[in-house]
C-alpha cells in the first residue's frame, strides 16, 4: 500500500525551531516530488512548495521562500519541513503529498497531516 | 488571497446535481485537478487533468472546462459528499509548483 505517514502534533513557543517529517512507503520514494501544504485554522489549502527526493531539488512558492526549509533523507524515505524560528502565525495543519507522474502534477497520495501549535 | 477563485459555498439537495466552479487566468492553458476534504481529514484527489478519475473515485464525479471557468460536477449527491472542494493548477513553467483555489464548501440539504 502506498502511503505517507507524518509525525505527530507539535506544541512550541515562538522563537523555537522545529522539524516535522513525512515518511513514504510502498513506492520508489526517490522518484516522485513531495509537496508541503499549509492549512491554517478554518482556512483553505496553500501549496508551500515541493522537493524531489532523488536530488533534493527544493522549490518554494514566493510566500514561503525564506520562511521554511525542505529537506529529505533518502536512506529512510523521509521528507522534512523545518522552521528555524517559529511565529504564532505558523500555527496550522501541515500536509505532505506525493505528486503523481502525469503532466498535471496532481497530488495523488496525502499524509494524515501534522498539527503545529505555536503559543507562548 | 488565491489568484484562483471559487464560490465560497454552495448547497444542494440530496440526489441532485451540484456544479462547483473554479476561475482564474491559468484556465487559459490547463485543466485543474480537483480534491475533496472532509472535516478533520486530509484531502483526496478526485479528478486530475482532463477529467481523469483515480482508482476508487466513482463516475458521479466529473471535470470539464469552458473558457475561463472549470467545473467539478457531482451527480446523485449523497450526504457524505458534504465537504470542502478545491481546484489546483500546476504552473506553466515546468517547475512542478502550482496553486490551490480558495475552496468551496458544499452543504447537502
Amino acid at each position: 500500500e502506498v502511503q505517507l505517514v507524518q509525525s505527530g502534533v507539535e506544541m512550541k513557543k515562538p522563537g523555537e525551531s522545529l522539524r516535522i517529517s513525512c515518511r513514504g512507503s510502498g513506492y520508489s520514494f526517490s522518484g516522485q516530488w513531495i509537496g508541503w501544504v499549509r492549512q491554517m485554522p478554518g482556512k483553505g489549502l496553500e501549496l508551500m512548495g515541493i522537493i524531489y527526493p532523488g536530488d533534493s531539488d527544493a522549490r518554494y512558492n514566493p510566500s514561503f521562500r525564506g520562511q521554511v526549509t525542505f529537506s529529505v533523507d533518502k536512506a529512510i524515505n523521509s521528507a522534512f519541513l523545518q522552521w528555524s524560528s517559529l511565529k504564532s502565525s505558523d500555527t496550522a495543519m501541515y500536509f505532505c503529498a506525493r505528486q503523481g507522474l502525469s503532466w498535471d502534477d496532481a497530488f495523488d497520495v496525502w499524509g494524515q497531516g501534522t498539527m503545529v501549535i505555536v503559543s507562548s | 488571497s488565491s489568484e484562483v477563485t471559487q464560490d465560497p459555498a454552495v448547497s444542494v439537495a440530496l440526489g441532485q446535481t451540484v456544479r462547483i466552479t473554479c476561475q482564474g487566468g491559468r484556465l487559459r492553458t490547463s485543466f485543474p485537478n480537483w480534491y475533496r476534504q472532509k472535516p478533520g481529514q486530509a484531502p483526496v484527489l478526485l479528478i486530475s487533468g482532463e477529467n481523469h478519475r483515480p482508482s476508487g473515485i466513482p463516475g458521479r464525479f466529473s471535470g470539464s472546462r469552458s473558457r475561463n471557468t472549470a467545473l467539478l460536477t457531482i451527480t446523485g449527491v449523497r450526504a457524505d459528499d458534504e465537504a470542502d472542494y478545491y481546484c489546483h493548477f500546476r504552473d506553466n513553467d515546468n517547475s512542478h509548483l502550482g496553486v490551490f483555489g480558495s475552496g468551496t464548501r458544499v452543504a447537502v440539504l
